[in-house]
């Protein structure tokens, strides 16, 4: 099993509906982290959070929410979608220790019609 | 944070030392270079980092300069799939966060 699983892989879904990206982790670690990738463009944070009780918006986190169910479980919610949503979703965690890497998931492809 | 400059793109030969340069003049002292790949659309993966001396792994080799300006990523023998978009990040000591530029896109040819 990967050491962060994120569900969906790919979803499709219209404008204005809600849906939920999901991540879990295996790693133990207690900061996670949710960024998105436009094509071409490099990874912006849109969410992160340091512990349960912690969460922190990032550079562009208009349009999302999050919930961090655990130390574990750490889900990105869109309340409703629009086209320039469609994006790359990635999430990932680390350890408190700043000289840690990042360990990301697959992510998820999300496509807004 | 500090910012970085990467080049936009290079080309290296198979089995060549491909050498990736990247500029962060604005680091401070405590501030540490990152070293992440991406390989087409995949989840970034962790490379290397340091400080202040040359550091190496199995994957990478990461040469600083002694006044921590600038630094180069070196695949020792560059493999075809070692093709991916290279991103060096500085990473502050306030928070936590990494902040991906928009990288160096290498291109391993036969």
């Amino acid at each position: 099993d990967a050491d962060v699983t994120q569900t969906p892989r790919n979803r499709i879904t219209k404008t204005g509906k809600r849906i939920m990206l999901e991540c879990s982790q295996t790693k133990g670690h207690d900061r996670m982290y949710w960024y998105r990738q436009d094509p071409g463009l490099g990874l912006r944070l849109i969410y992160y959070s340091f512990d349960v009780k912690d969460i922190n918006k990032g550079e562009i986190s208009d349009g999302y929410s999050v919930s961090r169910q655990a130390q574990a479980k750490f889900s990105l919610s869109l309340e409703s979608a629009i086209p320039n949503q469609t994006a790359l979703y990635f999430c990932a965690t680390s350890d408190s220790d700043r000289r840690s890497g990042y360990t990301f998931g697959s992510g998820t492809r999300l496509t807004v019609v | 944070d500090a910012k970085t400059t990467q080049p936009t793109s290079m080309d290296c030969a198979e089995g060549r030392a491909a050498n990736l340069p990247c500029n962060h003049s604005t680091i401070s002292g405590n501030e540490y270079v990152y070293w992440y790949r991406q390989i087409h659309s995949q989840g970034p993966q962790y490379i290397i980092h340091g400080l202040k001396n040359n550091e190496t792994n199995e994957m990478a080799s990461l040469i600083i300069t002694e006044d921590r300006k600038s630094s180069t990523l070196i695949l020792p023998h560059a493999t075809l799939r070692d093709t991916a978009v290279y991103y060096c990040i500085v990473r502050g000591a306030a928070g936590n966060k990494l902040t991906f530029g928009g990288g160096t896109r290498v291109l391993v040819k036969p």
